[in-house]
């Protein structure tokens, strides 16, 4: 059964610097893996999509990994912001052609002015 | 694109009632998804339809539970009859299965309705 965690739960930086988020999977058996931004009291914003044969996803000051064998992706954040206090989520599509994404239960993000 | 709406954003009700959330997916979307998310157990996918049938509803709880889809751009999920333990927010999400600008499989959340059942 595919499980995925995220550590840490919880993380407080000072504006400015680099982050990195973790997200581990049981299973390397996967379709894709979906890194999204939850903020409080809001519905989930995708931030990045990786599909099983890539290695990595860019979009701005985010980039996604992904190491399959290992079970793990990593979303950096560069230059971080106070802006970009949320609670990161990483989803698993799991293979077998199942739609059914397992989610972990997040990293709340906080950055300091 | 308006996105993913949902409706109501906010319902409360006492046990016993029936509770009925909407959702309006993307147009041209093939999946939608219907998910729940609480503090002890996180985000958990209910159950999700392809081109408006019900592919997996594994993830629904219990009888008192139940989705349609009766076309490509509406959904309900209904409760009958409500309990305290059903309490949460109600995610629908959307995804393509492909498209020229959106990778395919990208999951688009609405905001979600938040059940309060007294």
């Amino acid at each position: 059964k595919q499980e995925v965690t995220q550590i840490p739960a919880a993380l407080s930086v000072p504006e400015g610097e680099n982050l990195v988020l973790n997200c581990s999977f049981t299973d390397s058996a996967i379709y894709n893996l979906q890194w999204f931004r939850q903020d409080p009291g809001k519905g989930l914003t995708s931030l990045l999509l990786i599909q099983s044969s890539q290695r990595e996803q860019t979009s701005g000051r985010l980039n996604a990994s992904l190491d399959k064998s290992s079970g793990r992706s990593t979303l950096y954040i560069a230059a971080s912001q106070p802006g970009d206090s949320a609670t990161y989520l990483c989803a698993v599509r799991p293979g077998g052609g199942t739609y059914k994404y397992i989610f972990g239960t997040g990293t709340r993000l906080k950055v300091l002015a | 694109d308006a996105g993913v709406i949902q409706s109501p954003r906010h319902e409360v009700t006492e046990m016993g009632q029936e509770v009925t959330l909407r959702c309006k997916p993307i147009s041209g979307h093939d999946y939608l998804f219907w998910y729940r998310q609480t503090m002890m157990r996180g985000l958990e996918l209910l159950i999700y339809f392809n081109n408006n049938v019900p592919i997996d509803d594994s993830g629904m709880p219990e009888d008192r539970f139940s989705a349609k889809m009766p076309n490509a751009s509406f959904s309900t999920l209904k409760i009958q009859p409500s309990e305290p333990r059903d309490s949460a927010v109600y995610f629908c999400a959307s995804s393509p299965w492909t498209s020229g600008r959106v990778t395919y499989n990208e999951q688009f959340f609405g905001p979600g309705t938040r059940l309060t059942v007294l």
